[in-house]
């Protein structure tokens, strides 16, 4: 079965420095890997994906996210944080040999940028 | 473009009610995801439709739910009789088709308290 695993309930950083949200995952295929963002009272929010290809993927808001195959992680990153970027985050991942396989959410990681 | 909507954004019914929810996915989008996002934890999925057919409803309690999308556009899920652990927001989502790389859009959700 596959899993998701976020490691930090929370990630305090301060506004202008760097952040790293942490994510790994087990999954029998290819790795297809997703990043969500979800706001409070909203929906989720799409930000990056690791299909195939380049392993530093970039995505919205200037975020972006490095896939490491032999450490199984998709780590979340940006190199400044900002205060509108507290919200709660969640990797997900699904086996990208199987049309149709479900796309598991690991538990989601809160981040908190202090001014 | 329209994003995925959902009706209603809450409600509150008393355990053994029953209760249906709504979800219009973005125009085009062929595959249409339920999940129940339960507080703290990520969405877990309860079933998938490729266009109005079933691709996955695995983790959906038949005894209790179902969920239809009879002409291949939106879609409405039911909880026949509902229990206090049902309490939770679900959350409808779209994505355009198979494969599996394509990203998924979600809507605000439905918050569900059973009291």
């Amino acid at each position: 079965a596959q899993s998701v695993a976020q490691p930090e309930d929370q990630v305090n950083v301060a506004e202008g420095n760097p952040l790293t949200v942490k994510c790994t995952y087990s999954v029998s295929g290819n790795p297809y890997l997703f990043w969500y963002v979800q706001y409070p009272n909203r929906g989720l929010q799409f930000l990056l994906k690791y299909i195939t290809g380049d392993n530093l993927v970039k995505g919205s808001y200037g975020f972006e996210a490095e896939f490491n195959k032999s450490q199984t992680s998709f780590h979340l990153k940006k190199p400044s944080a900002l205060v509108s970027d507290s919200a709660l985050y969640f990797c997900a991942v699904r086996d990208g040999d199987n049309a149709g396989n479900m796309l598991t959410f690991g538990g989601g990681t809160r981040l908190m940028v202090k001014p | 473009e329209a994003g995925v909507a959902q009706s209603p954004r809450y409600k509150i019914i008393e355990k053994r009610q029953s209760v249906a929810f709504w979800c219009n996915p973005i125009s085009g989008h062929a595959t249409l995801y339920w999940y129940q996002q339960i507080l703290g934890q990520g969405p877990k999925l309860l079933i998938q439709f490729q266009n109005n057919g079933v691709v996955d409803d695995s983790q959906l309690p038949k005894d209790r739910f179902s969920a239809e999308r009879l002409k291949g556009v939106d879609s409405t899920l039911k909880i026949q009789p509902a229990k206090l652990e049902d309490s939770a927001v679900y959350l409808c989502a779209s994505s355009l088709s198979f494969p599996s790389g394509y990203e998924q859009y979600f809507g605000p959700g439905t918050r569900l308290t059973v009291t």
